[in-house]
């Protein structure tokens, strides 16, 4: 049952700590993006990789957020240092270029005290 | 500009009864496409239909078909006898062009199916 995994599922943490989010995109897929859901905003892109570069990164704070591809099998989003104001929950999704539909893992819910 | 607008924020509807849910959207770009995906309370995001531009015929999946009216730009979602699993938030989303595969999504609607 092919899936995308995030981890953690849950996050809390305390202002100006660092956070790391992981993701494994379904295998052989070869886009990847970064969503960030918050009742205000709804769901925004922040950032969307293709063969482990970087297409769009517009969406993201750069001063905090950071997001990389290490491998074809992991995407990371780190936030350093936190905000209460980045607590949300956070979506990976991953899909073919060439496909229909990007899938999307669980979310982290990330609070930031 | 909002690409992707859904008006209604919430709405009831009674068990094996019909819902549809509206989208209306906004490109410049010939060639896009549209998908609705469900959130349901545990919250993952589960893709129900796509519809592509130039898709000549409406989308069918199940009880999903989407209502495309290009001249109107709309997007609406029907589901058919609705089934109390249905009860959850409801997407529309947009991409645009043929190399750019990021979608932007609508506020949401969120469906209760009574019994």
């Amino acid at each position: 049952d092919a899936r995308v995994t995030q981890t953690p599922r849950h996050k809390v943490t305390e202002m100006g700590q660092e956070v790391t989010m992981r993701c494994q995109p379904i295998l052989g897929h070869n886009t990847v993006f970064w969503y960030r859901q918050t009742m205000m905003q709804g769901l925004e892109l922040l950032a969307y990789f293709r063969n482990r570069a970087p297409l769009d990164d517009s969406g993201m704070p750069k001063d905090r957020f950071s997001a990389e591809m290490p491998d074809a099998t992991l995407a990371t989003l780190k936030i350093q240092p936190s905000e209460p104001r980045d607590s949300a929950v956070y979506f990976c999704a991953s899909g073919l270029g060439s496909g229909v539909e990007a899938f999307f893992g669980q979310g982290t819910r990330l609070t930031v005290v | 500009a909002q690409k992707i607008t859904q008006t209604q924020p919430g709405m009831f509807v009674q068990e094996k009864e019909a819902v549809t849910l509206d989208c209306t959207y906004d490109t410049s770009d010939p060639s896009y496409g549209l998908f609705w995906y469900k959130q349901p309370s545990s919250g993952e995001m589960i893709f129900l239909i796509y519809q592509g531009s130039y898709d000549q015929q409406n989308a069918t999946e199940g009880r999903y078909s989407l209502n495309f009216q290009k001249a109107r730009k709309s997007a609406n979602l029907v589901i058919s006898a609705s089934q109390l699993g249905d009860s959850a938030m409801y997407f529309c989303a947009m991409r645009e062009g043929f190399n750019d595969y990021k979608l932007s999504f609508g506020a949401g609607t969120t469906v209760t199916v009574r019994a």
